[in-house]
């Protein structure tokens, strides 16, 4: 079963300015991870967070993670129109064999 | 360049007709994963191998079998194929603890 919800399922934003999704999860969990997918193509790993981490940067990309709320946050700064996409978050909660996945936030960039 | 292959990337398949998906990562990762993607939905784990010689259900195994082939290779057979079948299938590998590679799909109807 999906446990994971992402939250806006959809956002549209003009090029330049910042993007924030929101991850939702259930259960405990040792690590949480955000994906791309452009359209048509497969996954691509973004950035992996333990636990015991608050926070965590790549490139313009930065990802937060409240474990006493259960959430976790991914903000691209200065989208660019690749940054179009939709992004999914997955938890390991019992097993990192099997990631529970969210629908995913579809962001679109308006040039 | 490094990373997992699928093939085919398109099948159309007439009900019970049989095929198999193959898939092929050279990370030397020890675990592979088969999941299914459908519209509006997050991935769905059909199968897994934790490690060469060992293979485990996910949440949505009927109508599947897979083959851990050696360590690079894992393949998802359909027996008989069916409409609901109908999806975009993809391949993973990671090892513990650490983001998944996946790859770029094959789209799959079954008419």
């Amino acid at each position: 079963s999906q446990q994971g919800e992402e939250d806006p399922q959809a956002l549209s934003i003009q090029e330049g300015e910042n993007a924030t999704m929101n991850c939702s999860y259930k259960t405990s969990i040792n690590n949480l991870q955000w994906y791309r997918q452009n359209s048509g193509r497969g996954l691509v790993h973004l950035i992996l967070i333990r636990s015991n981490e608050r926070e965590k940067h790549s490139g313009r990309l930065r990802v937060t993670l409240d474990t006493s709320k259960k959430s976790s946050s991914l903000l691209i700064t200065a989208s660019r129109a690749a940054d179009t996409a939709s992004y999914f978050c997955a938890t390991d909660g019992d097993s990192n064999y099997q990631l529970i996945w969210g629908a995913g936030t579809k962001l679109i960039i308006k040039p | 360049n490094a990373g997992v292959t699928q093939t085919p990337k398109f099948q159309v398949l007439k009900t019970g007709q049989s095929m198999t998906l193959q898939c092929a990562q050279d990370m030397n990762h020890n675990s592979m994963y088969w999941y299914r993607q459908d519209p509006g939905m997050g991935l769905r784990l059909i199968y897994y191998s934790a490690s060469e010689g060992t293979t485990d259900k996910g949440e949505v195994p009927n109508g599947y079998n897979v083959s851990r082939l050696n360590k690079r290779e894992f393949s998802l057979r359909l027996e008989s194929a069916a409409p609901s079948q109908t999806s975009v299938y993809f391949c993973a590998s990671s090892e513990w603890g650490t983001g998944y590679t996946f790859g770029s799909g094959t789209r799959l109807t079954v008419v």
